[in-house]
This record gives C-alpha cells, structure tokens and sequence, in this order.
C-alpha cells in the first residue's frame, strides 16, 4: 500500500522568508512518481513538479525547488523568498508505475503574511 | 489552451436526493478521473477512465455512485441517494495519457443538508 504524510498542517511565514515543506512517502515499488500540486483559494490543483524515483537529482524553477532524498523517502519543497501569492494549500503525491492513480498526502497550508 | 471544465460549480441538496455533476476534460486527454476531497483532506480517487472504458473504480462506493463517459470524451459523475457524508468539492482531472501529470478542474462544491 501506498502512502503519502505531510507532517506540517498549516504554517505561517512572514513575506521574504523562506519556506520548506516535507513530503515523507511509502512504497514497495521501485519505480514511482513524486508530485507537488499547488490548490489556491479558488480550489483548483494546479500542477508543479513531477519526479521519478530514478532522478535524484534536485530541482530548481524560479523561487521554488525540490529536495528528492531516496534514503529517507523524502520529497520535501522549497519555496525561497515567499509572497502573500504563494498563501494556497500544497499537496505532495505519489504513483505507483502500474497505473496513474495518485495517492495524496493531507496538504500543507501555507499563509504568506505581507 | 482550455482547461478542464466542471458545473455545477456548488451544490446544495438535501439527503436522499439525486445529483450529477459534469465534466470537460482537456482537449485530446484519453484519460479521466474523478476525485473527492472531503474538507481538510488530500483528494481521493473515485474512477479512472481511458477514453470510454472503466480502468480502476476500487474506491467508487458503487450502491449510490456512477459514472460513465459514454463517447470518451465528457463525464459525468451522479450520487443516488446521497448521504450527508458526501460533502465534499468532487475533482475532475485529464491527462494526455495514463502516465502523464493530471490536470485539475475547479471542482464542484456538494453540501448534503
């Protein structure tokens, strides 16, 4: 079985800082997929990243990157430099190989304080 | 390019009554899913399709739940009789295919009274 646990409820930053949210995950596969989906106030998950469990290698897009650590079965997400926009819910998934169902973790609220 | 459609965007209803909701997947996108989140929780799977044909509906409660995508193209979910327990924002998504990143629409809100 699958499962995803973001340990973190809820945080609150003050703008500029940054920000980092864990995603611990289980699997007894070996091939598997990470996701992070963005859900803001308006409530449509918006997509963010996708990593396989064959890259290792971290990642960096603008103000966000992602820390995958196969040893800890963590995939934990970076936001540097935070504003108010970043304030949404963000959820951390996980997909087997054998088909495209997601398992989601609980979510982790952010709100960014100006 | 168009996103994933959903209506009604709410819905209020009592218990034991019928509802449907509807959906409009991105275009081109064989696959279909539909999610529940219930409020404070991550989105659970209900049913996947690959273009008209059922690929996992494990989690579907299926004495009160159906769905179907008829010309593989739009679905519709419905709940018949529903329960106060069904409250929750009913999720559409689509991918391209059944390995590529799902892409959400803005849910329906169902409030059972």
């Amino acid at each position: 079985a699958q499962k995803v646990t973001q340990a973190q409820t809820e945080i609150s930053v003050v703008e500029k800082e940054d920000v980092t949210l864990d995603c611990v995950y289980e699997t007894r596969d070996t091939t598997y997929y990470l996701f992070w989906y963005k859900q803001p106030p308006s409530g449509e998950l918006v997509f963010l990243i996708r990593r396989n469990s064959f890259d290792e290698q971290n990642e960096i897009s603008g103000r966000y990157s992602w820390n995958f650590q196969k040893s800890t079965s963590s995939f934990n997400f970076t936001i540097t430099a935070s504003q108010v926009v970043d304030s949404a819910v963000y959820f951390c998934a996980l997909r087997n190989n054998a088909g495209n169902m997601l398992t989601f973790g609980g979510g982790t609220r952010l709100m960014v304080k100006p | 390019e168009a996103g994933v459609a959903q209506s009604p965007r709410y819905k209020i209803i009592e218990k034991r009554q019928s509802v449907a909701f509807w959906c409009n997947p991105i275009s081109g996108h064989a696959t279909l899913y539909w999610y529940q989140q219930i409020l404070g929780q991550g989105p659970k799977l209900l049913i996947q399709f690959q273009n008209n044909g059922v690929v996992d509906d494990s989690q579907l409660p299926k004495d009160r739940f159906s769905a179907e995508r008829l010309k593989g193209v739009d679905s519709t979910l419905k709940i018949q009789p529903a329960k106060l327990e069904d409250s929750a924002v009913y999720l559409c998504a689509s991918s391209l295919d059944g390995t590529s990143p799902q892409f959400f629409g803005p849910g329906t809100r169902l409030t059972v009274l």
